[in-house]
């Protein structure tokens, strides 16, 4: 069965750091598009930041509210995702969520999702 | 970016009623609009992608429309597991959107 779990959730200070990890199984996670999508308390899904499968350039993009400050990666070997958040600011609390890009013809969409791990940047 | 609207916000239903919800794009973005079902402390769940085709598993109450810039998700007759909030997400351009949710609540 294919799986997202993440972690690495916690409290930490404005202007402090934070590393998520998200373990991926049950799937080919190599050819797999990954992305980060987060939701603050009682709030809608916000897109955060993707990075592309190697076959698919290895790139990665974010939003423009973490870019600069966020870095996302990857690595096969271990079928992980990253996301490693630096300058937290208060704005960054949310439940952080894992998911997978799948793609149906032109067509693509998150079909697979974490449980999410909750980010609470507070003094 | 591509903005994307839905609304309702919220809406309140009894079960065995049809539900319809809007989801408008700024710009066209052809039929790469999906459609997720979210209920409380949960991960969001996908219910329709490419506008109209159903996700395996996903009970053929739902069905969804449209193309260009204008979107529908209708349940044909909402059951007491359907009241959850309902987001629309474009895929045709990062950075990838979301709508801003539609709360269906039991009246």
């Amino acid at each position: 069965e294919a799986q997202l779990v993440e972690s690495g959730g916690g409290l930490v200070q404005p202007g402090g750091s934070l590393k998520l990890s998200c373990a991926a199984s049950g799937f080919s996670f190599s050819a797999s598009d990954m992305h980060w999508v987060r939701q603050a308390s009682g709030k809608g899904l916000e897109w955060v930041g993707l990075i592309r499968s190697k076959p698919n350039s290895d790139a990665a993009a974010y939003a423009a509210s973490v870019k600069g400050r966020f870095t996302i990666s990857r690595d096969d070997s271990k079928n992980m995702a990253y996301l490693e958040m630096n300058s937290l600011k208060t704005e960054d609390t949310a439940v952080y969520f894992c998911s997978r890009h799948y793609y149906a013809g032109n067509y693509y969409y998150f079909d697979l999702w974490g449980r999410g791990t909750l980010v609470t940047v507070s003094s | 970016d591509i903005q994307m609207t839905q609304s309702p916000s919220s809406l309140s239903a009894s079960v065995g009623d049809r539900v319809t919800i809007s989801c408008r794009a700024s710009q066209s973005i052809s039929s790469y609009l999906n459609w997720y079902q979210q209920k409380p402390e949960k991960a969001p769940k996908l219910l329709i992608y490419a506008a109209s085709s159903l996700q395996s598993g996903v009970p053929s109450r739902f069905s969804g429309s449209g193309s260009g810039t204008d979107f529908t998700l209708t349940i044909s007759s909402v059951q007491p597991e359907d009241f959850a909030t309902y987001y629309c997400q474009q895929s045709s351009a990062t950075p990838l959107t979301f709508g801003g949710g539609t709360k269906v609540e039991i009246k």
